[in-house]
Formats: C-alpha cells, sequence, structure tokens
C-alpha cells in the first residue's frame, strides 16, 4: 500500500508568478483535500476533489483552483502568488466521500514548502 | 461545521513525566474529533480518532483522549512522555462531514526535555 506523495517538497517563487503542486493519493483511495499551514498555524481546508469534481471550498480566493484525475492524483495551481501564500501545503486523502463515521481517516502527504519572494 | 480550540500554543515537559493537551471543541451536530500528530518537518500523523461509544479513546504511542460532553473537551493525554514525542499536536475536527475535509485547532508544541 502506497502512501500519500507530494512534489515537489520545496519550491521558491517570486511574486505574481504561477505554481502547481502535486499530489499523489494513498491507493484505493478517491477524495483528495488540500491545506495551506502558515507557519505556527494549523492547516486551514482550501478545498476538496471527489472523483474529480471539487467537493467542498474554504475561504481561499479563486487563484486557487484545483484538478483530479482519473487516477485521483491531484494538483493544486495557485496564480498571481502573494507573500502571504508562503506555507507548508499538505494534501490528504480519504476513501469515497461518505460521511463519518465510513471513510474515517485521512492520510496526509509529507507537504510542499512553498516560498514566495 | 465543528469549530475546535486548543487552549495551550505550549507545553513544556519533563521525560517520564505525564502530559495533557487540552481541546475544546463546539458543535450542534453529531461529534467526530481527532489528534494529529506532526513532527518537525513532516506531514500529518493521525493518533486517535473519536467517533461514538466508549468515551476513552486509546491510539497509538500510548495516547489516549477522553471525550465529554459535558465539558466539550477533547483532551489528549499521556502517562509517561518520551523526548521522541516533542512535536506538534493538533486537535481537529470535520468540517462538512467526510473524513479528509476538517477544522484544525491551532495547535500545541509538546517540548520534552530530559
Amino acid at each position: 500500500e502506497t502512501g500519500v506523495t507530494q512534489s515537489p517538497t520545496h519550491l521558491i517563487k517570486t511574486r505574481g508568478q504561477q505554481v502547481t503542486l502535486r499530489c499523489s493519493s494513498q491507493s484505493g483511495h478517491n477524495t483528495v483535500s488540500w491545506y495551506q499551514q502558515a507557519l505556527g498555524q494549523g492547516p486551514q481546508f482550501i478545498f476538496q476533489y471527489y472523483r474529480e469534481e471539487e467537493n467542498g471550498r474554504g475561504n481561499f480566493p479563486p487563484r486557487f483552483s484545483g484538478l483530479q484525475f482519473p487516477n485521483y492524483s491531484s494538483e493544486l495551481n495557485v496564480n498571481a502568488l502573494e507573500l502571504d501564500d508562503s506555507a507548508l501545503y499538505l494534501c490528504a486523502s480519504s476513501s469515497d466521500r461518505a460521511s463519518m463515521p465510513r471513510g474515517t481517516e485521512a492520510f496526509f502527504g509529507q507537504g510542499t514548502r512553498l516560498t514566495v519572494v | 461545521a465543528q469549530s475546535v480550540t486548543q487552549l495551550d500554543s505550549q507545553v513544556p515537559v519533563f521525560e517520564e513525566a505525564p502530559v495533557e493537551l487540552r481541546c475544546n471543541y463546539s458543535s450542534s451536530v453529531s461529534v467526530y474529533l481527532f489528534w494529529y500528530v506532526q513532527y518537525p518537518n513532516q506531514g500529518l500523523q493521525l493518533l486517535l480518532k473519536y467517533l461514538s461509544g466508549s468515551t476513552l479513546v486509546k491510539g497509538i504511542n500510548g495516547f489516549e483522549a477522553e471525550f465529554n460532553k459535558s465539558q466539550t473537551s477533547f483532551h489528549l493525554r499521556k502517562p509517561s512522555v518520551h523526548i521522541s514525542d516533542t512535536a506538534e499536536y493538533f486537535c481537529a475536527g470535520p468540517n462538512g462531514g467526510t473524513a479528509s475535509k476538517l477544522t484544525f485547532g491551532t495547535g500545541t508544541r509538546l517540548q520534552v526535555t530530559l
């Protein structure tokens, strides 16, 4: 059973640029969520994808967008980067969109550390 | 959606001492709660979860938590900590009803020293 993998592990971008982060979900999982974790803070929910469709979004502007592919891997895209976008971006996968208690554990990747300068 | 509050940003403790990390929740619907641990430069790992049933939940690495409905709390405990328990701990609740859509607390830094 493979875990959740994210790439790249670290990234430095300039303000105004665009970035794409990638996540491979755990084998058998069809739901992926993305989180932003600023330094010293808890993770904040960005959005979730289930079977290639967005299934809920947190309080993030439209320049944060995503995709999920048929193999359930996912991308997070951020346009027009701002300094405050500097954070650890975490991907979590779980099985199906079922309500609790089914699908009751999310597995997290190691994250991508994005620095915007 | 639930909200969770972690009352302590940092908890220093000596090795082999007991520890309690506090978490309070607010919710008007069914309660599901989680504790995650984050080691330096790592992602999040699930320690334990409360879904229903017994209010005392046992997790990995010797941790346990007690769900207290009257006090709306879900405090994490360990009777004897090790240096390797030094990490950031997050309490979380569901944000929309699915396992990977979560609301996290601000975290508690557990610092274990000799």
